[in-house]
């Protein structure tokens, strides 16, 4: 099974529409990121968190909101989608230890088209 | 503020050359460096980790290297071939914030 697993894979919604991406991690990392990432632009940051009670701004969370239920899971909402939040959305874990040295670990991605 | 480029945005080769893909960052306050691959329309998959204190790290064919006082890092691939066509992004994290700053990616194209 996957470590880092995110739902749904693919979204098709329309315009104004609330959406919640959810991602879910087996690695036991208290760190889990939020990305998106658009041709040309690269992978931006939306939000990410550190802990459980820790949530933190990216460069681009505007239009975003998040929700950190427990350690393994960490969910993107879309309050009311707009078209050009259409994009690859990534989720991402990672723990800063002196094994691992905070090495990010990625989700395979939903693809959201907002119509 | 943290900038990555990578350069350049695409490269075509021939099958069994080896290559050089170059990432450069602004701020030499870094805490590590990641490169990543990303098949098309796939999630990315760790390639190799540079702590700080570190000047390369090896995995198989790969070699990555890191000069903090210049701003650089190389991925030096060995043997190039047809299934190492992928995009290759590499990321920082800055220390302090310990947040991943990414590059746009240099997509590779390994010709049989």
């Amino acid at each position: 099974d996957a470590d880092v697993t995110q739902t749904p894979r693919n979204r098709i919604t329309k315009t104004g529409k609330r959406i919640m991406l959810e991602c879910s991690q087996t690695k036991g990392h208290d760190r889990m990121y939020w990305y998106r990432q658009d041709p040309g632009l690269g992978l931006r940051l939306i939000y990410y968190s550190f802990d459980v009670k820790d949530i933190n701004k990216g460069e681009i969370s505007d239009g975003y909101s998040v929700s950190r239920q427990a350690q393994a899971k960490f969910s993107l909402s879309l309050e009311s989608a707009i078209p050009n939040q259409t994009a690859l959305y990534f989720c991402a874990t990672s723990d800063l230890t002196s094994e691992s040295y905070n090495e990010q670990f990625f989700g395979p991605g939903t693809r959201l088209t907002v119509l | 503020k943290q900038e990555v480029t990578q350069i350049p945005a695409a490269l075509s080769v021939p099958e069994g050359e080896n290559l050089v893909l170059n990432c450069s960052f602004t701020d030499s306050a870094i805490y590590n460096l990641q490169w990543f691959r990303q098949d098309p329309g796939k999630g990315l998959t760790s390639l190799l980790l540079i702590q700080s204190s570190q000047r390369e790290q090896t995995s198989g064919r790969l070699n990555a290297s890191l000069d903090k006082s210049s701003g650089r890092s190389t991925l030096y691939i060995a043997a190039s071939q047809p299934g190492d066509s992928a995009t290759y992004l590499c990321a920082v994290t800055t220390s302090g914030t310990y947040k991943y700053i990414f590059g746009t990616g240099t997509r590779l194209k390994v010709l049989a």
